[in-house]
């Protein structure tokens, strides 16, 4: 149980256009997801939070008008990079915690790699 | 705000244990975690432990939690060439479960 999945799980985009990430909850409904960035060797940075039917919590530093965050049902969020450029080149991954998990387990995705050329 | 270190590499035989140790600032912290990333892949929960436990063992991970000198270890039993991954240390508040990252150490396994 707990799985989360995320799609694409690699993308490559011209700079200048937008890519969206999906982040779904596959057996289990996500009341709050998060959305990390992690860069070669480095560990991960929380870009954002977001719970279900609310507006995202952005932590200090990230765009929020670059990184649209979406949450709209209990089991997908979506993060959009709006106008990418090759320094956004990273690996995207999303964590989920919800119902039924006691709260304090966060489960994470497989990771998106996005490259900007 | 809360730090959390960890050592960037560990290198251990086959067969012998492993011990990734990992410190942290904030004595409100919660919630433990240690997560497995391998290359190329995700995270996967490995394991958490409470504060207000010191030890839990699940097969052959061990998970020691020293409140008092905020240092957090896994051992790793037995240690075979699949444990090869990064272990990432973690904690949260109880406020709002948000993670707080170390920067992870790399397994290494010797033949």
């Amino acid at each position: 149980g707990a799985v989360v999945s995320q799609h694409p799980s690699r993308v490559i985009c011209k700079s200048g256009t937008s890519v969206k990430i999906e982040c779904r909850s596959l057996d289990f409904q996500a009341t709050t997801m998060f959305w990390y960035r992690q860069f070669p060797k480095q560990s991960l940075m929380l870009m954002a939070t977001s719970n279900e039917g609310s507006k995202a919590t952005y932590e200090q530093g990230v765009e929020k008008d670059k990184f649209l965050i979406n949450h709209a049902s209990l089991t997908l969020s979506t993060l959009t990079v709006t106008s990418a450029h090759p320094e956004d080149s990273s690996f995207y991954i999303c964590s989920a915690r919800g119902q039924g998990l006691g709260g304090y387990e966060q489960y994470f995705g497989p990771g998106t790699r996005l490259t900007v050329t | 705000g809360e730090d959390v270190e960890q050592s960037l590499f560990l290198s251990v035989r086959e067969g012998d244990s492993s011990v990734i140790n990992c410190t942290y600032t904030d004595s409100s912290s919660t919630y433990l975690y240690w997560y497995k990333q391998e290359p190329g892949a995700g995270l996967q929960l490995l394991t958490y432990i409470f504060s207000n436990m010191d030890m839990k063992q699940d097969q052959r991970l061990t998970v020691l939690l020293n409140k008092k000198d905020k240092h957090l270890s896994l051992r790793i039993a037995d240690t075979q060439t699949g444990d090869s991954a990064i272990y990432f240390c973690a904690v949260a508040m109880d406020s709002n479960y948000q993670l707080i990252w170390g920067a992870g150490t790399k397994l290494i396994i010797k033949p």
